[in-house]
Parts: structure tokens; sequence; C-alpha cells
């Protein structure tokens, strides 16, 4: 079946500090890959995503690189900010389990001023 | 704004009871699918539709069932309920297909929290 594993949190930085989560998938078929983040009593916003191998998504200064041979979704961003603190949630999906989001535990990120 | 409603926003109710709680989905979206959130158990996928019809069930309990009217609004129904139910569930939206093309993004409701005592 499928799974997604991401680092678990939290993961406390300092404003301007580089931040990385780690995201690695196991998947029957091609995926598409997601990473949605969850603001303080809000539902999941689609952050970025990527349909092929190679793909880079990016939005809001957020990265991150569909890499088939590590079968991996690491999410970057150069320069994080207070507003960034959230948690953030690896996710992927395929056709053939109906495109139904299969999730990661989620990473809590605080950013301090 | 994702443009995926859900109502209630919150709910508290007492175990054994049943509950209703709706979604309304993006304009145009044909497909809805239904997450439960807990601490324990992550982000889960209950159940899916589209244009109607179910279209695949993931970890969802025999005392909960959904729904899709044919506005594309959804429902789901939470019947019997216990403590562990308490959870946030949310409700995403996605065009579904569109001749060859696949559209997989999916959108989020703000979710319902529900709270069993």
């Amino acid at each position: 079946g499928n799974s997604v594993t991401q680092m678990e949190g939290p993961v406390t930085l300092s404003e301007e500090a580089f931040l990385t989560i780690n995201c690695t998938y196991t998947a029957t078929g091609y995926p598409s890959l997601f990473w949605y983040v969850q603001y303080p009593g809000e539902g999941l916003q689609l952050l970025l995503k990527a349909t092929k191998a190679d793909d880079k998504g990016s939005n809001k200064g957020f990265e991150a690189t569909y890499r088939k041979e590590t079968t991996s979704f690491h999410l970057e961003k150069g320069s994080v900010q207070v507003s960034d603190s959230a948690v953030y949630f690896c996710a992927l999906s395929t056709k053939a389990a109906g495109n139904k989001l299969t999730f990661g535990g989620g990473t809590r990120v605080l950013v301090k001023p | 704004d994702s443009g995926v409603t859900q109502t209630p926003k919150h709910l508290i109710t007492a175990t054994g009871q049943r509950v209703t709680l709706r979604c309304s989905p993006r304009s145009g979206d044909l497909s809805v699918y239904w997450y439960q959130q807990s601490l324990d158990q992550g982000l889960q996928f209950l159940i899916q539709y589209y244009n109607g019809e179910e279209r695949a069930k993931g970890n969802i309990l025999e005392r909960f069932s959904a729904q899709q009217f044919p506005d594309l609004h959804s429902e789901l129904n939470l019947s019997s309920l216990e403590l562990g139910d308490s959870a946030l569930y949310f409700c995403a939206s996605s065009p579904g297909t569109s001749g060859y093309i696949s559209y997989n993004e999916q959108f989020f409701g703000p979710g319902t929290r529900l709270t069993v005592l």
C-alpha cells in the first residue's frame, strides 16, 4: 500500500533560518506528491505539488523536488518568517487508489523572532 | 478561502448520539473526500464520492456513512458515537476527471470539530 514518512517535530527555528522537512514515500504506481500546510485553528492548504520525477514544486518561497530514485520530496525554505509557524504535511495520491490522499504524520514548525 | 464550506464548525454531543456533518464543494468540483484528523491516528481518508456515487472507501467505521446529493453537497453521518470519535473532520473537493485529464489536487474545507462527551 501507499505510505508517507516525514520527520517528527517540533522543529524550532529562528527567523531567517533555513528550513528542511524530510519526506519519503512508498507507493504502488506513479504517485503525485504534495505538501499541505495547516495554520493554527485552520484547515489544510495546498502549499505545492509535483506530478512527475524531477518536477520542482514551489510556492511562497517553499520548494520541493520529486526524487524518484530516493522516493523523497523534501520541503525547503531559505529564510523562514514567524508567519511560517504551522504544521506541514507531506502527502501522495495515485490514480490507482482513486486519488485519495495518504498523509505523513505532520511536522510542527515553530519560528521564533 | 478554498471555496469549500463545512458546517457546523463545532459540534459537542454525548456518547450514543448521531450527528450529521455537511460539506459544500467548490463550484464545479465533482469529487468529495472525507478525512478524519485525530491526535492518535493523524489524517485518515474515510470515503470518496464522485458525482453522486461512492468511489472509494478507506478506514471508515460501519457506524459512519456518507452520501453526495444531486447538487453535489455531501453529508457525513456518524452514529452511536463513542469518545474515540472526537476529532476534526475535513471535507475536500477536487474537479475529478475531465476528458483525459485527471485532476488530483484537493481543496480542503475548514473542518468540523466534533467533541463527544
